[in-house]
């Protein structure tokens, strides 16, 4: 059975740093793996998707990579602002049509 | 439309008390699922329509769940005699294919709140 996990859980840091998330998966047969993010009282909104044959995406100030062999993904997001406080959640797609959830890490940036 | 449209957004009700939830997919989108995220957790699966055909509903978490479709249209959750643990946020989203290789677009949620 496929099981997500996210580190940290919750993450705060100061505006400007750069920082790195992780999501780790269980089961490397996967189809692909995305990046979502979650505001408070609002859907997700997709960010990132990645192939199960590529190895990164590239968005902004945002990169996220895959590493299926070694069941693991980060995603960077540079230069954080205050706009970017908000869940990341990550999720890995064992079908194709099912996604498998991480629990999230609740980023905080500080102005 | 321009998004996912779920309602109600908010739904309180008193346990044994049947519950609906819609969802109007965007216009187009042959996919639709449905997800239940509980307080401080991530999302479960529970439900993915193919047009008006659920080829897996094998996240519904009992009987006293069902959904249905109409066309490549409008869905509806329905909870029969909801309980406390039905309490949660539920998410519909919807996509040209399967989340295989398309970007889900996700709405609001309806947040349920069982008394």
């Amino acid at each position: 059975k496929q099981e997500v996990t996210q580190i940290p859980a919750a993450l705060s840091v100061p505006e400007g740093e750069n920082l790195v998330l992780n999501c780790s998966f269980t089961d490397s047969a996967i189809y692909n793996l995305q990046w979502f993010r979650q505001d408070p009282g609002k859907g997700l909104t997709s960010l990132l998707l990645i192939q199960s044959s590529q190895r990164e995406q590239t968005s902004g100030r945002l990169n996220a990579s895959l590493d299926k062999s070694s069941g693991r993904s980060t995603l960077y997001i540079a230069a954080s602002q205050p706009g970017d406080s908000a869940t990341y959640l990550c999720a890995v797609a064992d079908s194709s049509y099912k996604l498998i959830f991480g629990s999230g890490t609740r980023l905080l940036v500080r102005p | 439309g321009a998004g996912v449209s779920q309602s109600p957004s908010n739904k309180v009700t008193e346990k044994g008390k049947d519950v609906e939830l819609r969802c109007d997919p965007i216009s187009g989108h042959t996919a639709l699922y449905w997800y239940r995220q509980r307080l401080g957790q991530g999302l479960e699966f529970l439900i993915y329509f193919q047009g008006n055909s659920a080829p897996d509903k094998s996240g519904l978490p009992s009987d006293r769940f069902s959904a249905e479709r109409t066309g490549e249209s409008v869905s509806t959750l329905t909870i029969q005699r909801t309980q406390q643990e039905d309490s949660a946020v539920y998410l519909c989203a919807s996509s040209f294919g399967n989340s295989g290789a398309n970007v889900l677009t996700f709405g609001a949620g309806s947040r349920l709140t069982v008394l």
